[in-house]
């Protein structure tokens, strides 16, 4: 069964731009979350979504949005990019909500503001 | 804020030599995992205990989980020179909305 893949991995933006990560689920979890780790904040969790519905929002501005789609492929949008957006974005899913188990992790997209 | 903290935030021991690290949280919690993270990649899930679980064992890896003292702790026996990377615990806080809270980690390094 393939992993979570995100798209891209690396990537360089500046100031002012937007940017969207794609996330693709395990086959068959439903539940996608988004996560934004940097070397001082650690892991600072951004939101969740289970069947296009976002169930949970971090502490994070307007400017960070996400959606999810019908296959469960989720992106999530920075836009209006601050220097202090750099970071390693990470996807996550889950089969279901509830019981908060085990996620599994996308290898990350490294986004780079100049 | 971060729910959990791991300590120590760095940690350097020799292959063979058992690694310890410590998580404490604020909150009551449903279950509190691990994770484990190579330098820029995912994170990588460990093991999983709950709140009314006190220990538990994966291989060479040992958790406990003290809910009176609302710590944890992750004991890696015969460390191995693979097993460098960074260490994160996240709890499920009980009563919450089921996501998970990352502490900022250990980093661990064996020498060979």
């Amino acid at each position: 069964k393939a992993g979570v893949t995100q798209t891209p991995r690396y990537l360089i933006k500046t100031r002012g731009q937007q940017v969207t990560l794609s996330c693709s689920p395990i086959s068959g979890h439903r539940s996608v979350s988004w996560y934004q780790q940097t070397p001082g904040q650690g892991l600072q969790f951004l939101f969740e979504y289970f069947s296009e519905t976002q169930r949970n929002k971090g502490n994070f501005p307007g400017r960070f949005s996400g959606r999810q789609f019908s296959n469960s492929r989720s992106e999530m949008n920075v836009s209006t990019l601050e220097l202090g957006d750099s970071a390693l974005y990470l996807c996550a899913s889950r089969p279901v909500l509830g019981d908060a188990g085990e996620l599994f992790f996308g290898e990350g997209s490294r986004l780079t503001v100049l | 804020s971060q729910q959990g903290e791991e300590d120590p935030q760095a940690l350097s021991i020799q292959e063979g030599e058992n690694a310890t690290m410590n998580c404490s949280y604020k909150t009551s919690i449903n279950n509190l995992q691990w994770y484990r993270q190579n330098s820029g990649r995912g994170l990588v899930h460990l093991i999983l205990i709950r709140s009314n679980e006190r220990e538990k064992h994966s291989g060479r890896l040992r958790v406990t989980l003290d809910t009176s003292k609302k710590s944890s702790s992750l004991l890696i026996t015969a460390s191995r020179a693979a097993d460098t990377a960074s260490y994160f615990c996240a709890t499920d806080i009980l009563g919450g909305s089921e996501k998970l809270v990352f502490g900022k980690g250990t980093k661990l390094t064996v020498n060979p």
